[in-house]
C-alpha cells in the first residue's frame, strides 16, 4: 500500500516567519494530496489540497508544491500567524483512500 | 446542513464489552470511512465503504467491524473491546471522485479499561 512520510514531526517558527512541512509518498500512482488541519480536540480540517496534473497551488498565505519525479510534495505557510499553531498531516490518495503522514505539529512564537 | 455526525462523543468501556458507533452524513456521498488516531501516528484507515451495502477492510481492520445498511450511515463495531482499542475514531465522507476531499466527523474518544 501508499507508504507516506512527513518531515519535520515539531516546527517551531517566530511569527511573521514561513514554515515549509515536507512529505514524500512511495506510489507513484497516488494523484491526489491533501493537506489537513487539526486543532486540539478537534476534527481534522482540509486546508489545500492538489491533484496530480497541477504542480503547484496557492490560496493566500498557503501554497503547496508537488514534486511527482521526485515523488513529495510541500506545504508552505508565510506570514505565520498565532492561529496558525496546530498539528498538520499530508495524505496521498489513489482512487478514494487516504493515506496519512504521522503529523507535523507547528508552534508559532509571538 | 450538519454534514458528518458521530455519535456518541465520548465513551468509557471495560474490556470485554461491546459497543457500536454511529456515523451519519447528509451529504448525499457515496464514500464513507472509519479511522483512528493515536498520538504520533497519523489517522489509520479501519474500513471504509464505496456505497450502500458494501464494505471493505483498510489498514487496521482487526478486532472492529462494520456495516453500511443505508446510504447516509456506517456504523463501526467492537464486539470485544480491547485496551489496544483506546483511540479517536474519526468518520470520513466523499463524493464520486477520489480526488474530492474527505469530510470529517468531530470524533468519538472511546476507553477501554
Amino acid at each position: 500500500g501508499e507508504n507516506v512520510e512527513q518531515h519535520p514531526s515539531t516546527l517551531s517558527v517566530q511569527e511573521g516567519d514561513s514554515a515549509v512541512i515536507k512529505c514524500t509518498y512511495s506510489d507513484s500512482a497516488s494523484n491526489y494530496f491533501p493537506w489537513y488541519k487539526q486543532e486540539l480536540g478537534k476534527r481534522p480540517q482540509l486546508i489545500i489540497d492538489i491533484r496530480s496534473n497541477v504542480g503547484e497551488k496557492k490560496d493566500q498565505r498557503i501554497a503547496v508544491t508537488l514534486n511527482k519525479t521526485a515523488k513529495h510534495f510541500s506545504l508552505h505557510i508565510t506570514e505565520t500567524q498565532p492561529e496558525d499553531s496546530a498539528v498538520y498531516f499530508c495524505a496521498a490518495s489513489k482512487n478514494y483512500k487516504l493515506s496519512f503522514g504521522a503529523g507535523t505539529t507547528v508552534t508559532v512564537r509571538a | 446542513n450538519a454534514g458528518v455526525t458521530q455519535t456518541p462523543k465520548f465513551r468509557v468501556l471495560k474490556t470485554g464489552q461491546s459497543m457500536t458507533l454511529l456515523c451519519a452524513q447528509d451529504m448525499n456521498h457515496e464514500y464513507m470511512y472509519w479511522y483512528r488516531q493515536d498520538p504520533g501516528m497519523g489517522l489509520r484507515l479501519i474500513h471504509y465503504s464505496v456505497g450502500e451495502g458494501t464494505t471493505a477492510k483498510g489498514e487496521v481492520p482487526d478486532g472492529y467491524n462494520v456495516s453500511r445498511l443505508k446510504k447516509q450511515n456506517f456504523l463501526l463495531g467492537l464486539e470485544s473491546a480491547a485496551p489496544s482499542q483506546t483511540s479517536v475514531y474519526f468518520c470520513a465522507s466523499n463524493g464520486m471522485t477520489g480526488s474530492q476531499p474527505q469530510h470529517f466527523g468531530d470524533g468519538t474518544r472511546l476507553s477501554i479499561l
